[in-house]
């Protein structure tokens, strides 16, 4: 099952916050968060377990909210290299209870546009 | 630490060619993944390695594409009878995964090779 993800895009200015939310309809276990620039590899950021706390470095943290099954990325006071597609890959809590695929699914993306 | 490396970069073959593509994991990472992915799309599962055994595959890899991973090391995906339909990026991921409950294992993805079929 694809996680949804929201926006689909932002345009900020450099300086300004953005939230990216990445939601699913079925149990997580963990949300792994990656930026990918124009033809270049998606950059691992940071992983997310359930029941794991809210992880940040610098000035890009995560959370994860096991009621609602849904990661927020914050990206706070942006910077121009910030600029990307941010996708959020999940793996199902199933994967361990004897179901469910191995590898992370991965919700459609959401492009991050900063101005300067 | 050299990180994931993928071999061609960029492919360009005909309809009904075969090919084939090479990933070097990070050296000391026992699961290696291949996914796929498509303009405007995140990438898709294709199938992973434990070591030299592979576990799984996604419906999405039909009986055209096969992978192997020889002694466990670099891996190779070949595509037979290629098809329009498998122009896409094929990215390759590898991780440091102990079994080890409650702990989250980070995927580093390759920089890819891009294949288009004309």
């Amino acid at each position: 099952q694809q996680p949804v993800q929201s926006p689909q895009a932002v345009i900020l200015r450099e300086g300004e916050d953005a939230v990216i939310n990445c939601s699913s309809s079925k149990a997580l276990y963990s949300v792994h968060w990656y930026r990918q620039k124009h033809g270049e590899a998606p950059v691992f950021l940071m992983i997310l377990l359930k029941g794991g706390e809210q992880k940040g470095h610098e000035k890009i943290s995560a959370s994860f909210n096991e009621k609602k099954q849904q990661s927020s990325l914050y990206l706070t006071a942006s910077q121009l290299s910030y600029s990307g597609t941010y996708f959020c890959g999940t793996e199902m809590e199933e994967k361990y209870s004897g179901g469910g695929a191995d590898g992370l699914t991965f919700g459609k993306g959401t492009h991050l546009i900063i101005q300067p | 630490d050299t990180g994931v490396s993928q071999d061609p970069r960029h492919k360009i073959t005909k309809r009904g060619q075969n090919v084939t593509f090479r990933c070097d994991p990070i050296s000391e990472h026992n699961r290696l993944y291949w996914y796929r992915q498509t303009l405007g799309q995140g990438p898709e599962f294709l199938t992973y390695f434990q070591n030299e055994a592979q576990l799984e595959k996604s419906r999405l890899l039909s009986d055209r594409f096969s992978a192997e991973r020889p002694k466990g090391s670099f891996s190779t995906l070949e595509i037979q009878r290629t098809e329009q339909g498998d122009s896409a990026m094929y990215l390759c991921a590898s991780s440091l995964e102990l079994g080890l409950a409650g702990v989250g294992y980070e995927q580093y993805f390759g920089p890819g090779t891009r294949l288009t079929v004309t």
